[in-house]
């Protein structure tokens, strides 16, 4: 099975940052990615898919790019809110997760 | 809107069994894929199950496959996940969740609020 790993796996950062996570896939899987954010105590929100695509809603300092193995998650501006743990996905034949991206105030 | 709301969740002791559902409404239930996806306390999503809306297809992760069953009424809008053989590190809440959209079958832009599973002797 294709494994996602997602580095880093915790990161610490201020309101106003710029932050990228990165999410590896063990082979080449097109862009069948997804993002999703889990805030603490509450249930998943997809964010991004098909690598690039924003989610109705989402705010535009969220921006998702890759195909192939790599694929990246940005921030570009970090709100108080946006302190959470997020989760790349691949979303065709085999629904798979990353291991998750734990993203803290510092 | 897209409800769905998960129950069955309790405390088992390890070798027993529990059945969870998942109540849909606000949509057609039998036109979409449903998945089961399940979080330990403290640690990441992990994907459990998923069953096609005619049940013709089933997939199980490793980690449950030959413990869990899945299934679903599509007359009673309901979706189930027997739990057997249950184990210590089986404990997590479990959420059913859907697709944004019937082609996409696993992006799951709808998710239950989950039902917790705690298996201890």
């Amino acid at each position: 099975a294709i494994q996602l790993t997602q580095s880093p796996s915790s990161l610490s950062a201020s309101v106003g940052d710029r932050v990228t996570i990165t999410c590896r896939a063990s082979q080449g899987i097109g862009s069948a990615v997804a993002w999703y954010q889990q805030r603490p105590g509450k249930i998943p929100k997809l964010l991004t898919y098909s690598a690039s695509n924003l989610e109705s809603g989402v705010p535009s300092r969220f921006s998702a790019s890759g195909s192939g193995a790599e694929f990246t998650l940005t921030i570009s501006s970090l709100q108080p809110e946006d302190f959470a743990t997020y989760y790349c996905q691949l979303f065709n034949n085999y629904p798979q997760l990353g291991q998750g991206t734990k993203l803290e105030i510092k | 809107q897209v409800q769905l709301v998960e129950s069955g969740g309790g405390l088992v002791k390890p070798g027993g069994s529990l059945r969870l559902s998942c109540a849909a409404s606000g949509f057609t239930f039998g036109d979409f894929y449903m998945s089961w996806i399940r979080q330990a306390p403290g640690k990441g999503l992990e994907w459990v199950s998923y069953i096609s809306p005619s049940t013709k297809t089933i997939y199980y992760a490793d980690s449950v496959k030959g413990r869990f069953t899945i299934s679903r009424d599509n007359d009673k809008n309901s979706l189930s996940l027997q739990l057997d053989s249950l184990r210590g590190d089986d404990t997590a809440v479990y959420y059913c969740a859907r697709p944004t959209e019937r082609k996409l079958r696993f992006l799951w832009g709808h998710w239950g609020q989950g039902s917790l599973v705690t298996v201890s002797s």
